[in-house]
C-alpha cells in the first residue's frame, strides 16, 4: 500500500511553462514533506522541503504548496528549463526521532526546448 | 560542500555470493539510512543508524545486515545475493546535532547487479 500517492507519473512541459506535480497522504502523523530530484543514475537531491505549519513555501522557481485539511502538497517549478528534466518525488516523514522517509511513486519530468 | 560516499559504485555479483556496501556520511552528520531503489521505481528504506545504535527498520530481508561504525561510516551486508536484489542501494545522512536534523542528504549510490 503506497502511503504517499504521486501524480501524473509522467509530464511534458513546454520551456518557460509551469511543471505541477502533486502528492497526497493518509497518515496524519507526517510532518515533514519534501521534495527531490533525481536524474538517472543518481542519488535524490533534496530540492525543497515544507512542515504543515506553513501553507507556502518558495524557493527561487520552485514553491511547495500545502494542505493540510486535504492531506495534499504539491511542487510547482516556474519558467520551467530543460535542465529541470528529471525524475520528481515526492516525500514524507515523522520528526520525532530519526525517521524514514516514504516516497511517492515518481514523476518523470520532461521540459521540452 | 563534502557529500555522502558511497563504495563501490558499481558491483556485480553471482547469485548466493555475498557483497558490502560502504557508505561515508557527510562529516558531523551522525544517522545514516539505507535505501533500496529497483528500476523506474521509488526508494524503499531498508535500515537506520544513530549513533551507531540501529534507530528504524523497513523492509530490509533477513539475508542482509547493517552495522554504523565509530567513525560513522557504515556497511550494508548482503549474503545469499538473488536476482531481485539488484537495484541501486542507496545511502544517505542526516546530522541530529542541530535543528535541521531531518534533512537526508543522499549519496550517489551503489549499483548492485546479480547475475
Amino acid at each position: 500500500q503506497q502511503q504517499v500517492k504521486q501524480s501524473p507519473q509522467s509530464l511534458i512541459v513546454q520551456k518557460g511553462g509551469i511543471s505541477i506535480i502533486n502528492c497526497a497522504y493518509e497518515n496524519t502523523a507526517f510532518d515533514y514533506f519534501p521534495w527531490y530530484q533525481q536524474f538517472p543514475g543518481k542519488g535524490p537531491a533534496l530540492l525543497i522541503a515544507i512542515r504543515p505549519d506553513v501553507s507556502e513555501k518558495k524557493e527561487g522557481r520552485f514553491t511547495i504548496s500545502f494542505n493540510k485539511s486535504a492531506k495534499q502538497f504539491s511542487l510547482h517549478i516556474m519558467d520551467s528549463q530543460p535542465g529541470d528534466s528529471a525524475t520528481y518525488f515526492c516525500a514524507a516523514s515523522t520528526l520525532s526521532g530519526f525517521q524514514k522517509l516514504v516516497f511517492g511513486t515518481g514523476t518523470r519530468l520532461l521540459v521540452s526546448p | 560542500a563534502a557529500g555522502v560516499i558511497q563504495s563501490p559504485r558499481h558491483l556485480i555479483k553471482e547469485k548466493r555470493e555475498t557483497a558490502t556496501l560502504k557508505c561515508y556520511p557527510i562529516p558531523r552528520h551522525d544517522t545514516v539510512y539505507w535505501y533500496q531503489q529497483g528500476p523506474g521505481q521509488d526508494p524503499q528504506f531498508l535500515i537506520s543508524f544513530y549513533e551507531k545504535m540501529q534507530s528504524d527498520k523497513g523492509s530490509i530481508p533477513d539475508r542482509f545486515s547493517a552495522q554504523q561504525f565509530s567513525d560513522y561510516h557504515s556497511e550494508l551486508n548482503m549474503s545469499s545475493l538473488e536476482l531481485g536484489d539488484s537495484a541501486l542501494y542507496f545511502c544517505a545522512s542526516s546530522s541530529g546535532r542541530n535543528d535541521i536534523s531531518y534533512e537526508q542528504y543522499f549519496g550517489p549510490g551503489t549499483r548492485l547487479t546479480v547475475t
